[in-house]
């Protein structure tokens, strides 16, 4: 059975603090894994797809990264406008649409 | 931007009452899902749809949920015989390619009572 867990379960930083979101995942073979952004009472909201070991993607202040068993979300220089529960997700290759999600990080940053 | 649409935002309805909820996903998608999240804990697949018919279901979705796609714009749940666990935040999405950059509705919230 696919997992994802995602440590922390929160965060809170200051306004400029760089840091990183971790999502570890077992899965028999990874077709795609996924972040998301969820903002409270709301649908979650894609950021990335990532399909391979070493690859890389930047949207903003967010940066994804990928390695076999597991994914960072790093986020730099974070503004109060990043604050959200950020999701993590997988989907297995053989053949399954199913896309198991973790429980996510909540994210604060303040002021 | 386009977006999937739900309606309605809440919806509360007593035991053992029939519900439905709708969707309109983005126009030009061919998959279609439906995940529901009950408060605190994680989103959950419950179905995806394609080519008019289900692709998969996860045990969640027993004989008490139907999906349909009654026109070419709405995808809808059926929840036949409401329990209270099946209180939670349903999420339709759609995607144009099997599960790549899925987007999300923005759910609804049932509430049985």
């Amino acid at each position: 059975e696919d997992q994802v867990t995602q440590s922390p379960e929160a965060l809170r930083l200051q306004e400029g603090e760089s840091s990183s979101l971790n999502c570890s995942y077992t899965v028999s073979g990874l077709r795609g894994l996924f972040w998301y952004r969820q903002d409270p009472g709301k649908g979650p909201e894609f950021l990335f797809t990532l399909y391979s070991a070493g690859e890389e993607k930047e949207k903003e202040r967010l940066k994804a990264t990928l390695t076999k068993k597991e994914s960072f979300l790093h986020i730099t220089a974070p503004k109060p406008e990043d604050s959200a529960t950020y999701l993590c997700a997988v989907q297995n290759s053989g053949g399954y649409q199913k896309v198991t999600f973790g429980t996510g990080t909540k994210l604060q940053v303040i002021p | 931007e386009p977006e999937v649409t739900q309606t309605p935002s809440h919806q509360v309805t007593q035991m053992g009452q029939e519900v439905i909820l709708r969707c309109v996903p983005i126009s030009n998608h061919l998959y279609f899902y439906w995940y529901r999240q009950i408060l605190g804990q994680k989103v959950e697949f419950l179905v995806s749809f394609y080519n008019n018919e289900i692709s998969e279901k996860s045990e969640i979705f027993d004989d008490q949920f139907s999906v349909e796609r009654p026109d070419g714009s709405n995808f809808t749940l059926k929840i036949r015989s409401t329990k209270l666990e099946d209180s939670a935040m349903y999420f339709c999405a759609s995607s144009s390619i099997m599960n790549t950059e899925a987007f999300f509705g923005q759910g609804t919230r049932l509430t049985v009572v």
